[in-house]
């Protein structure tokens, strides 16, 4: 299956501060990129999909003022959580699709102190 | 909107047990249908899939699934099950017409044990 990288694996950040998740296919273009967030021992929730080179479009209740995205390239895909709080630690999945499934990131864990 | 429910919140067996988690979704079009395993600290990996076609798929590791439509059901089943299967497991389902988009049932946390 295709590769999709994550950076950082993990990040520490004060509350208040803003906080960019990169998310790489590295070895196809992805059209579309999806953002998951993981609560510990819950199901991925999909908070928003990235398409190259148009707005993201996000999921019921997420906002999007608070988490952006950007997919400037076709395997390039970052997510930025803006004026992080404690909430919004989490595990933040990535992944990018071909027209037939989606392949996933490692994750990255967010911890906002 | 389409919903996938896995019945079985944690699951413990003892090696060589058989193995069988539920998935049901809800949906009245077509469907693709996946399930995916996180081991300890890894990441999400596709175990198997399907699309259409022979409704029992085989995927990786001796695992295969069983797509009963009739029942909207994706039951996923392993004959013999090893300690290294610990892992948590997904069901997920993306529509036609729906893109990529997928929708993941609440996961089932497998433990074997020796």
């Amino acid at each position: 299956g295709a590769v999709v990288s994550q950076h950082p694996s993990w990040v520490i950040c004060k509350s208040g501060t803003s906080v960019k998740i990169e998310c790489r296919s590295l070895d196809f273009q992805a059209t579309t990129m999806f953002w998951y967030r993981q609560f510990p021992k819950q199901s991925l929730m999909l908070m928003a999909t990235s398409n190259e080179g148009s707005k993201a479009t996000y999921e019921q209740g997420v906002e999007k003022d608070k988490f952006l995205i950007n997919h400037a390239s076709l395997t390039l895909s970052t997510l930025t959580v803006t004026s992080a709080h404690p909430e919004d630690s989490s595990f933040y999945i990535c992944s990018a699709a071909d027209r037939y499934e989606q392949f996933f990131g490692p994750g990255t864990r967010l911890t906002v102190l | 909107a389409q919903s996938v429910s896995q019945h079985n919140h944690h699951v413990i067996l003892s090696e060589a047990a058989s193995l069988e988690l539920g998935c049901n979704y809800s949906y009245g079009g077509t469907v693709n249908l996946f399930w995916y395993v996180q081991y300890p600290g890894q990441h999400l990996q596709l175990l198997l899939k399907y699309f259409s076609g022979d409704p029992l798929v085989k995927g990786i590791k001796g695992f295969e699934a069983e797509f009963i439509k009739s029942k909207f059901s994706f039951n996923l089943r392993k004959p013999s099950v090893q300690w290294s299967d610990t892992a948590e497991y997904f069901c997920a389902v993306t529509s036609t017409g729906g893109g990529n988009k997928l929708t993941f049932g609440t996961g089932t946390q497998l433990k074997v044990e020796l």
